[in-house]
C-alpha cells in the first residue's frame, strides 16, 4: 500500500463546475498536508496547506482535512480550463523530524470548456 | 523576489558519465530538498540540507548519487556513472522554515536523460 493514495483519472468536469480530488494517507503521523498543481512539463506549483482539522478557504479553493480518517481533499469552484493540469497531495511528518513530503500519484483533472 | 533555480534545464548523458546539477534556492531559504519525478509519478524524496548540514539522505537510491551544500546556499547533485533509470527530472526546492510548517517551493527542475 502506497503511504498517500490519489485517483490518478482524469476527472472530466465541465467549465464552472465544482471539481473535487481525494487524498488518503497512511501514517497517522502525519502532520502538514499540502495540495500541488503541476502542469504538463512544469514543476509543482504549491496552491494550499492544510494543517488542522477542518476545511481552509482561499480564493476558488478550498482543502478539508479529517485526521481520523486519514483523508485530505481539495475542492476547486466555479472550474476553468486553465485549472486543467494533475494535482499532487503531499504529506509530512515533521513532528518526527523527518522534513521529506511523500507525494500520491497525482490526480489529472480535466476542464471541459 | 526571483524563485529557485536549476541548471542545466535539460542534460543529455551518454550511460557511464558522471552529471553535476545545480540549484539555486530563493534567497534566505534555509531547508533545501532534492526530488527525483518519474514520468506519470509524483516527486521521489532524495536528500534534504538544512543550511550546509545534510540531515537526511535516506531517498539516494544509490552511492552514485552524491550531493552537497558547501556554504548553505547553492546545492549540488552529482550522479556518478549515469544509468538508463537515472533517466528522470530532478527538482529541488527550498522553505525558509525549519518546523512543521514546511511549505517547499519548487524550482523548474532538470530533465535528465541518459542514453
Amino acid at each position: 500500500q502506497k503511504e498517500v493514495e490519489q485517483n490518478s483519472g482524469p476527472l472530466s468536469v465541465p467549465e464552472g463546475a465544482i471539481a473535487s480530488l481525494n487524498c488518503t494517507y497512511s501514517d497517522r503521523v502525519s502532520q502538514s498536508f499540502f495540495w500541488y498543481r503541476q502542469y504538463s512539463g512544469k514543476s509543482p506549483e504549491l496552491i494550499m496547506s492544510i494543517y488542522s482539522n477542518g476545511d481552509k478557504e482561499d480564493g476558488r479553493f478550498t482543502a478539508q482535512l479529517n485526521k481520523a480518517s486519514q483523508y485530505v481533499s481539495l475542492l476547486i469552484r466555479d472550474s476553468q480550463p486553465s485549472d486543467s493540469a494533475t494535482y499532487l497531495c503531499a504529506v509530512n511528518q515533521a513532528d518526527t523530524g523527518r522534513r521529506a513530503l511523500t507525494f500520491g500519484s497525482g490526480t489529472r483533472l480535466q476542464v471541459q470548456p | 523576489g526571483a524563485g529557485v533555480s536549476q541548471s542545466p534545464r535539460y542534460k543529455v548523458a551518454k550511460r557511464g558519465q558522471d552529471v553535476a546539477l545545480r540549484c539555486d534556492p530563493i534567497s534566505g531559504h534555509v531547508s533545501l530538498f532534492w526530488y527525483q519525478q518519474a514520468l506519470g509519478q509524483g516527486p521521489e524524496f532524495l536528500t534534504y540540507f538544512q543550511n550546509e548540514a545534510q540531515l537526511d539522505k535516506s531517498g539516494l537510491p544509490s552511492d552514485r548519487f552524491f550531493a552537497e551544500r558547501p556554504e548553505g546556499s547553492v546545492s549540488t547533485l552529482k550522479i556518478q556513472r549515469t544509468q538508463q533509470e537515472d533517466s528522470a527530472v530532478y527538482l529541488c526546492a527550498s522553505s525558509y522554515r525549519t518546523d512543521r510548517s514546511y511549505e517547499q517551493y519548487f524550482g523548474p527542475g532538470t530533465r535528465l536523460t541518459v542514453t
